[in-house]
């Protein structure tokens, strides 16, 4: 079974709108919940994380995202799109408690229509 | 603080050939990863490294694909010989430990194609 999904291979907002990227992931997997983005040609930048404490998780350029536990959830959403944000998302878990092996969803690409 | 360092950023060979990437990660960081990345997919760790030890290398093809990190500090992936299904961007990562909050920092990877 896949340790993440990630619905939606492509995403498309206006400027100014809300954006919303789902993620879902197994609920055999410890409760260690990543994003990343990647613009062309470069490499991946953490967003924000999940480990423990809050379940809202605010991160960088005004993103956040809230651990569901019940529907094992980690939805990223930013209330208003830049257009700076086009890139490629991705959710990332850690499969051990042990060992900090990230495992990656198929990511999602967000375009951001002026 | 200086990010993770790969090179080199682009290379191009002929399938049978082989090649070499570099990585150089942050000053500290015990753990590093080689993940592979094909276009329209996310990354795949192939190998893990805590300090000069292989902790996980259970999706890396043997067969062709083979890493070091001989000192605990830089390491190299080496494809030999390299099939035309091995394009991909190859993604250098570490971490400061391998406990599982850890934040991994990447590099800006080296793109390989094999024609």
């Amino acid at each position: 079974a896949q340790s993440v999904t990630q619905l939606g291979s492509h995403v498309s907002v206006s400027e100014g709108a809300l954006v919303l990227l789902r993620c879902n992931y197994s609920s055999s997997v410890p409760p260690y919940l990543f994003w990343y983005v990647q613009y062309p040609n470069q490499g991946l930048q953490l967003l924000l994380k999940y480990t423990t404490g809050a379940t809202l998780v605010k991160g960088i350029n005004g993103f956040e995202a809230e651990f569901k536990k019940s529907e094992t959830s980690f939805h990223l959403t930013k209330p208003s799109a830049h257009m700076s944000d086009a890139a490629e998302y991705f959710c990332a878990v850690i499969r051990s408690y042990t060992g900090n092996q990230f495992y990656f969803g198929t990511g999602t690409s967000l375009t951001v229509i002026p | 603080e200086a990010g993770v360092a790969q090179s080199p950023r682009y290379k191009i060979i002929e399938k049978r050939q082989s090649v070499a990437f570099w990585c150089n990660p942050i000053s500290g960081h015990a753990t590093l990863y080689w993940y592979q990345q094909i276009l329209g997919q996310g990354p795949k760790l192939l190998i893990q490294f805590q300090n000069n030890g292989v902790v996980d290398d259970s999706q890396l093809p043997k067969d062709r694909f083979s890493a070091e990190r001989l000192k605990g500090v830089d390491s190299t992936l080496k494809i030999q010989p390299a099939k035309l299904e091995d394009s991909a961007v190859y993604l250098c990562a570490s971490s400061l430990d391998m406990r599982g909050n850890t934040e991994a920092f990447f590099g800006q990877g080296t793109r390989l194609t094999v024609v």
